[in-house]
């Protein structure tokens, strides 16, 4: 059974940095498409960032040059660093599994909020 | 950035209705659409991969169609359990991009 939990989201002051992690089970993260997803308080869903089975990074142009994704095969985990945080990064993160191009299995995701 | 134009932004429907969602890209995004079910303080759940297939364990009233820019979601045979928010997504090109949902009220 596939399993996605995400850690570390908190509270953040703005310009602050926080690191998430996603830790899967049930598959091989090494090959895989895993991708962020976020939800502000109340809003829809907004894709955040991508990484491919050849560890090509993609992201959202909002928070492209301060956020990371990467993955650690060995621990089977994929994380996402986030640096100069702004409130409007206020949002639960979903670890996603992407599979035949779409969202196949969800974690249960992590808030952060940003906030002075 | 391709836009997801989704329709419309609510419904209110009974047990048993037919139920159809649109939802409209910029650009021609070939087949690479999904549909997704959100229910409050939930993840969301896949429901459609690849425009029209049916992800394992989803109820057979749920079906999409569709190519290019226009594509739909059709829940056949309301229950109350599909009480929720939908959302389409286009995995065509980076970056990915949600439709703005759906509420369905029964």
């Amino acid at each position: 059974e596939v399993q996605l939990v995400e850690t570390g989201g908190s509270l953040v002051h703005p310009g602050g940095s926080l690191r998430l992690s996603c830790a899967a089970s049930g598959f091989a993260v090494r090959g895989s498409y895993m991708t962020w997803v976020r939800q502000a308080p109340g809003k829809g869903l907004e894709w955040v960032s991508t990484i491919d089975s050849s560890d090509v990074t993609y992201y959202a142009g909002s928070v492209r040059g301060r956020f990371t994704i990467s993955r650690d095969n060995s621990k089977g985990t994929v994380s996402l660093q986030m640096n100069s945080l702004r409130d409007e990064d206020t949002a639960m993160y979903y670890c996603v599994r992407d599979d035949y191009g779409s969202g196949s299995d969800w974690g249960q995701g992590t808030l952060v909020t940003v906030s002075s | 950035d391709i836009q997801m134009t989704q329709s419309p932004s609510s419904v209110s429907a009974s047990v048993g209705d037919t139920v159809t969602i649109t939802c409209r890209p910029s650009q021609g995004i070939s087949n690479w659409l999904a549909w997704y079910q959100q229910k409050p303080g939930k993840a969301p759940k896949l429901l459609i991969y690849a425009t029209s297939n049916l992800h394992s364990g989803v109820p057979s009233r749920f079906s999409g169609s569709g190519s290019g820019t226009y594509f739909s979601l059709t829940i056949s045979g309301l229950q109350p359990e599909d009480s929720a928010t939908y959302y389409c997504q286009q995995t065509n090109s980076f970056p990915w991009t949600f439709g703005q949902g759906t509420k369905v009220e029964i």
